[in-house]
């Protein structure tokens, strides 16, 4: 049974690009969310998808967006690059009353 | 709003010992759950373990327990038998519901293990 899976697991880019990270959930869940983990820091929840729609999001500006497919699969878009994205950013999956599981994440460096 | 607090940036235990590593949380809502996460230098979270605030007995999973102390608003993890494969980031985070809810987090504990 395969679970969380991310990709790309590296990406650098430059000021001003746009990103996209992909994430496939566990088999049986259907909900993904969005963390981004500064260095040093604890996880910050960016958003969750549920049923292809946004169902909650965090304190995050509107240069991150989100997609959730068909399939449960989700992708998390920033626009407009800053420094301060430079992160480890992490998707969840889960189902209604199951704990959230990790992927490996996807560590972006923004130089 | 949700807080979690771990006060332990780091702590050192020795191999085949047992180490507390405390949580303490605040919120207003009736009903959340409390988990345990381990980060190694990898990066993924590895789910450890769960406690729901309604549950009546303290949670185990293996040599994982959480000590729940509702009227403390505590949620400390106890690891028995110290592994050397045990050093890595911990995380303490709660949310409302159980996989429909975001998590959030503490700033960590670092744990090390010597043997």
């Amino acid at each position: 049974d395969a679970g969380v899976t991310q990709s790309p697991t590296h990406l650098i880019k430059t000021r001003g690009q746009q990103v996209t990270l992909r994430c496939s959930p566990k088999s049986g869940h259907d909900t993904v969310s969005w963390y981004q983990q500064a260095l040093g820091q604890g996880p910050q929840f960016i958003f969750q998808y549920y049923e292809e729609e946004e169902r909650q999001r965090g304190n995050f500006p509107d240069r991150f967006s989100g997609h959730q497919f068909p399939n449960y699969s989700s992708e998390l878009n920033v626009n407009a690059l800053l420094l301060g994205d430079s992160a480890l950013y992490l998707c969840a999956s889960s189902s209604t009353a199951e704990t959230q599981y990790f992927g490996p994440g996807t560590r972006l460096l923004v130089l | 709003a949700q807080k979690i607090t771990q006060t332990q940036p780091g702590m050192f235990v020795q191999e085949k010992e047992a180490v507390t590593l405390d949580c303490t949380y605040d919120t207003s809502d009736p009903s959340y759950g409390l988990f345990w996460y381990k980060q190694p230098s990898s990066g993924e979270m590895i789910f450890l373990i769960y406690q729901g605030s309604y549950d009546q007995q303290n949670a185990t999973e293996g040599r994982y327990s959480l000590n729940f102390q509702k009227a403390r608003k505590s949620a400390n993890l106890v690891i028995s038998a110290s592994q050397l494969g045990d050093s890595a980031m911990y995380f303490c985070a709660m949310s409302r519901f159980r996989g429909t809810d975001k998590l959030i987090f503490g700033t960590g504990t670092r744990l090390q293990v010597f043997p």
